[in-house]
């Protein structure tokens, strides 16, 4: 079944390093991959998504690359600052799936030090 | 704001109890989901709904059933929890699929925070 595996658990920076977020995903039918990010308490939020037709995507201090051949995507936040701290999701969407579900993963907890 | 609103925020409840979480969304979707999200666990799907017709459960317990009454509101109700079945359960919406337009991203409500005493 689809499966998406998230890495690392827990990732602890300082302020002003960068942090990278990596997620594996098994479905090769899958062709929509968001970020949500979810702080203490509070639903979790998109912050970025990449569609399988483009290879990298940036939005200010967030980027997201993608590499289908090897069905791996990841998240890189750049000068990173306290207000990062969060839990932050990857997920994943087959194009044959029907009704739209987001299949997530584990999860990282990132704690940006100042 | 997100346009997804779910009530009750916090809800505790006896195991022999009969309770329902509610949610409404104000996006114009045509998807909605059920997600539990436990203390160190992944978000897990509970339930879809496309066009007010459930697509998928994965395998919930029957103690947890849904309704989907119309495209804009979704009810998840409880009956005889455990305690393990404390979570948080989150509700979702989407521009769902169909078989010829790829669909958008989901929006979360702020969630039910359960707890089964």
């Amino acid at each position: 079944g689809e499966n998406v595996e998230q890495h690392p658990s827990t990732l602890s920076v300082q302020e002003g390093d960068s942090a990278v977020i990596k997620c594996t995903y098994s479905d090769s039918a899958s062709n929509y991959f968001p970020w949500y990010k979810q702080e203490l308490g509070k639903r979790p939020q998109l912050i970025i998504d990449i569609r399988s037709n483009v290879g990298e995507k940036k939005d200010q201090r967030i980027a997201v690359t993608l590499n289908k051949t090897a069905k791996h995507f990841s998240l890189h936040i750049t000068e990173t600052q306290p207000e990062d701290s969060a839990v932050y999701f990857c997920a994943a969407r087959s194009v044959y799936n029907q009704g739209g579900k987001l299949i997530f993963g584990q999860g990282t907890e990132l704690s940006v030090k100042p | 704001e997100t346009g997804v609103t779910q009530t009750p925020r916090h809800l505790v409840m006896g195991m022999t109890n009969k309770k329902s979480l509610k949610c409404e969304q104000h996006l114009g979707h045509n998807a909605m989901y059920w997600y539990k999200q436990s203390a160190k666990k992944p978000l897990e799907l509970m339930f879809v709904y496309s066009l007010e017709e459930r697509v998928e459960n994965n395998s919930v317990p029957s103690r947890f059933s849904p309704e989907c009454p119309n495209s804009s509101h979704l009810f998840l109700h409880l009956h005889t929890l455990q305690p393990e079945d404390s979570a948080l359960y989150l509700c979702a919406s989407s521009q769902g699929r169909t078989r010829i337009r790829s669909g958008n991203t989901i929006y979360f409500g702020e969630g039910s925070w359960l707890t089964v005493v």
